[in-house]
């Protein structure tokens, strides 16, 4: 069993260039969730989905966007990066009450 | 909205003794709790949860303690192991589902040999 898996583990983007990243999950979990990880700091709610084709904002949503066409996907698109995303993001799902589900976390660094 | 915080960012233990990583929340409306370990390169894993029902839970060689009138919580890990040093992070939510979490900023707890 997979859990949840994120692609990629590591990207480097300049200023500008816009990317998305992946998240799957295998445990037909209806909530997901995207978290941006900085020193020092907690883990930050991005944005979520309470299950297909429904989506909403987080704490942190500027500059990101989503979309849930299946239960199994959640990517997070970053559409003209900045500096100041530069960050770990975990993606998490959840079977809606209880514990979350974290991937591996995904290293983005923006220069 | 909730903050969530945590009383210390670095806590060092000998291998043996007990720990205690504290944490306070803002939100009275909070009503599930839980607690997350972070290893280094890795993603959080979760240890122990509560809900605001209850005052403690016990798990393997933990204990999560909730006291909801001064709206703080405690981790305790019994004879720390070396295998126990990681970031401890806890979370809060209104309502119990785990996309509503909201993080404290985590302890690093280092286990001396």
């Amino acid at each position: 069993n997979a859990g949840v898996t994120q692609t990629p583990k590591f990207q480097v983007l300049k200023t500008g260039q816009s990317m998305t990243l992946q998240c799957a999950q295998d445990m037909n979990h209806e909530y997901m969730s995207w978290y941006r990880q900085d020193p020092g700091m907690g883990l930050r709610l991005i944005h979520y989905s309470v299950g297909a084709g429904i989506t909403d904002q987080g704490e942190v949503p500027n500059g990101y966007n989503v979309s849930r066409s299946t239960t199994e996907d959640f990517p997070l698109r970053l559409l003209s990066a900045a500096p100041s995303q530069t960050s770990v993001y975990f993606c998490a799902s959840s079977p809606g009450i209880g514990e979350l589900f974290f991937g591996e976390g995904s290293r983005l660094t923006v220069l | 909205g909730e903050s969530v915080g945590l009383h210390l960012p670095t806590l060092s233990v000998q291998e043996g003794d007990n720990s205690i990583i504290n944490c306070a929340y803002s939100n009275s409306a909070s009503d599930y709790f839980i607690w997350y370990k972070q290893e280094s390169g890795k993603g959080p894993q979760f240890i122990i949860d509560i809900r605001s029902n209850m005052d403690k839970r016990q798990g393997q060689r933990v204990t999560v303690l909730l006291n909801k009138t001064v709206k703080h919580l405690s981790l305790q890990i019994a004879a720390t192991q070396p295998g126990d040093s990681a970031v401890y992070f806890c979370a809060a939510s209104p309502g119990g589902a785990g996309n509503m979490l909201t993080f404290g900023g985590g302890t690093r707890l280092m286990v001396k040999p």
